[in-house]
């Protein structure tokens, strides 16, 4: 167990429908990382925040946003959601050191 | 721009061989760090090692040994003696800079299956 949890676990949902995956990093981690797993694509990180500041962007279409609350948490969005969205992401925090992953959440897009 | 290749897709061996995974990256920066993950078929990340840019001594962990080469710009991961319990998908990470802050670029990963 890293420490890093998710939630939920598999969400499944419509095109063009909104949603939300939520991510507690491990206790005094302040950076969150999120990245996501697709078949096609492979593991690419989307976006990063340190102690609620955005730190870093990477292939995180318009989309999808994020957000890290003053307690650390962070969520990401995915709106208009389509087929292609469909991938394991994960949530990943950071003590200046390694990078520890949460279990993942699971989006199937129908 | 950084980059990672794991040229192998799929390995399959028999329990009990040796097999080594590949992985060449590629950065501009001096200072780096090189990670190791697997991802069992339960679908989590587990950390297997971080090395630095600076550190180029082989490491053995157990049946798990690391030959990273700068000179050729590989760091290698090798298992002794394979078990069942080592199949998953391997993937080779690179993260720039000297910040433990920095973000993980990762290779396509290979997949390993030991068959008993």
């Amino acid at each position: 167990d890293s420490g890093v949890t998710q939630t939920p676990k598999h969400l499944i949902t419509a095109t063009g429908q909104r949603v939300t995956l939520r991510c507690s990093p491990r206790s005094g981690d302040l950076s969150v990382y999120w990245y996501q797993q697709s078949l096609d694509q492979g593991l690419q990180f989307l976006i990063q925040y340190y102690n609620g500041e955005e730190r870093a962007k990477g292939n995180i279409l318009e989309r999808f946003s994020a957000q890290q609350f003053p307690d650390l948490h962070s969520e990401l969005n995915l709106s208009s959601l389509e087929l292609g969205d469909s991938a394991l992401y994960f949530c990943a925090s950071s003590d200046n050191n390694e990078q520890f992953f949460g279990p993942g959440t699971r989006l199937t897009v129908l | 721009a950084q980059k990672v290749t794991q040229a192998q897709t799929e390995i399959s061996v028999v329990e009990k061989e040796d097999v080594t995974l590949d992985c060449v990256y590629e950065t501009r920066d001096t200072t780096y760090y090189l990670f190791w993950y697997k991802q069992p078929p339960s679908g989590e990340l587990v950390f297997l090692i971080r090395r630095n840019s600076f550190d180029e001594q082989n490491e053995i962990s157990g049946r798990y040994s690391w030959n990273f080469q700068k000179s050729t710009s590989s760091f290698n991961f090798t298992i002794t003696a394979s078990q069942v319990v080592d199949s998953a998908v391997y993937f080779c990470a690179l993260s720039e800079g000297d910040s433990g802050y920095s973000t993980l670029t990762f290779g396509k990963g290979t997949m390993l299956l030991v068959s008993p």
